[in-house]
């Protein structure tokens, strides 16, 4: 079955920018997705990529995927505290029995002053 | 704001009892899912539902059922609740089964 790793843990400065990466086994995966969960909450959808796309940009996210090395990343440009949070990127497939995302567990990352 | 909606947000309940969740799709979302989200791990599909059929399940064993209605919202049930159950459910809806998918806050359960 798909399997989806992140690294689990970014710490990065006010400002600058983070980059949380991710792999992916099942070459055929539909859609790619990154999800923002802060501590108590539910999953926040920031951003989606289609399969035959290499890059996508949605204000200051920027995601890149390249689907030879199945691997996708997630740019956040300056970086602010608000953006402290577990980010899940997560993959989709469509089958006969209907579709499904498999997650990886999260990355977390903290934004020091 | 997703318009996602699920009851309750926590709950307790004892070992060998039985849990009936709920979730509201967002308007216009005929398409919902299941998921469990177990402490410090990511969420793992349960099963999903279309047009009121389920429509794919994840590895959960069958005390683990579902219902989708007629306007969409879905019921997860789960049975002779066990200590591993204590986990963050979440509902996901999207348009069809091959669509952009939002989450709600979800319902933490405890199990003790």
């Amino acid at each position: 079955g798909e399997d989806v790793e992140q690294s689990l843990f970014l710490s990065v400065r006010e400002g600058d920018s983070s980059v949380i990466n991710c792999t992916y086994t099942d070459s055929s995966s539909t859609y790619l997705y990154w999800y923002k969960q802060e501590p108590g909450a539910g999953l926040q959808l920031l951003t989606y990529i289609f399969s035959n796309m290499d890059m996508k940009q949605d204000q200051r996210l920027t995601v890149l995927l390249n689907k030879k090395d199945k691997h996708l990343s997630l740019r956040i440009a300056d970086t602010q505290t608000g953006d402290s949070a577990i980010y899940f990127c997560a993959a989709s497939k469509s089958t006969g029995g209907g579709n499904k995302l498999t997650f990886g567990t999260g990355t977390q990352l903290k934004v020091e002053l | 704001e997703t318009g996602v909606t699920q009851s309750p947000t926590h709950l307790i309940k004892t070992r060998g009892q039985q849990v009936t969740l709920r979730c509201s799709s967002q308007s216009g979302h005929n398409t919902v899912s299941w998921y469990q989200q177990a402490l410090g791990q990511g969420p793992q599909f349960i099963f999903q539902y279309y047009r009121e059929e389920e429509n794919g399940r994840g590895n959960f064993p069958p005390r683990f059922s579902g219902l989708q209605f007629p306007n969409y919202s879905s019921e997860l049930n789960v049975n002779a609740l066990e200590l591993d159950d204590s986990a963050l459910y979440l509902c996901a809806s999207s348009s069809g089964p091959g669509n952009t998918i939002y989450f709600g806050e979800g319902s933490w359960l405890t199990v003790v």
